[in-house]
């Protein structure tokens, strides 16, 4: 099983920043790796896929890069609404697995 | 645009059984392989269980295996999940979603999720 771990668990932001969140996996994933957005009470949301391919309807600040085994989320300036819970997700092999979440708050 | 929509959960006991169901629209259903992702209160997300496309390959997390059977309905473009032996630990929110390409990819759309609680 590939283990996800992302880092770090909390990042405290102001708005305007850019902001950097984690993702490495305990064997090679190759470039299958998504993140996903999560608001409070809602369902998860497809940001990034490929490591670096943006899901329909994404805005040009959030973007990925990485490969391999370590993946990093990038949002270059952040807004209100940004501030949410981010889990990275590997598909490369089964099981299919997820990171425990960086949760992203305002500074 | 498309939907997905899951339901069945409930309060079951431990050792009950109970069936949960995801209807999807606005895509090609029988394209899509279909998973299932649970998430316990507070927790993070867990991957369950998926199906290809045909219905044809199954495939479970240890945690499910052999309590759980995931099955679909190309022709109602419905997928559902057979949940028995219940216990405390698979209380979560199930939340129902398709992967992006064909029987490969991220899971694209999501449904807003199914609460399932199991206590006595």
């Amino acid at each position: 099983e590939r283990v996800m771990t992302q880092s770090p668990a909390t990042l405290s932001v102001s708005l305007g920043e850019r902001a950097n969140l984690s993702c490495r996996a305990s064997q090679t994933v190759n470039r299958n790796l998504a993140w996903y957005q999560q608001k409070p009470g809602q369902a998860p949301r497809l940001l990034i896929y490929d490591a670096s391919a943006r899901a329909t309807g994404i805005p040009a600040r959030f973007s990925g890069s990485g490969s391999g085994t370590e993946f990093t989320l990038t949002i270059s300036s952040l807004q209100s609404e940004d501030f949410a819970v981010y889990y990275c997700h590997q598909y490369n092999s089964w099981p299919l697995t997820f990171g425990q979440g960086t949760r992203l708050e305002i500074k | 645009e498309v939907q997905v929509l899951e339901s069945g959960g409930a309060l079951e006991q431990p050792g009950g059984s109970l069936r949960l169901s995801c209807v999807v629209s606005g895509f090609t259903f029988s394209d899509h392989a279909m998973t299932w992702v649970r998430q316990a209160p507070g927790k993070g997300l867990e991957w369950v269980s998926a199906i290809s496309g045909s219905g044809s390959r199954t495939y479970y997390a240890d945690s499910v295996k052999g309590r759980f059977v995931i099955s679909r309905d190309n022709s109602n473009n419905k997928v559902h999940l057979q949940m028995n032996s219940l216990r405390a630990e698979d209380t979560a929110v199930y939340y129902c979603a398709n992967r992006k390409f064909d029987d490969f990819g991220p899971l694209e759309y999501w449904g807003p999720g199914s609460l399932v609680t199991v206590s006595s």
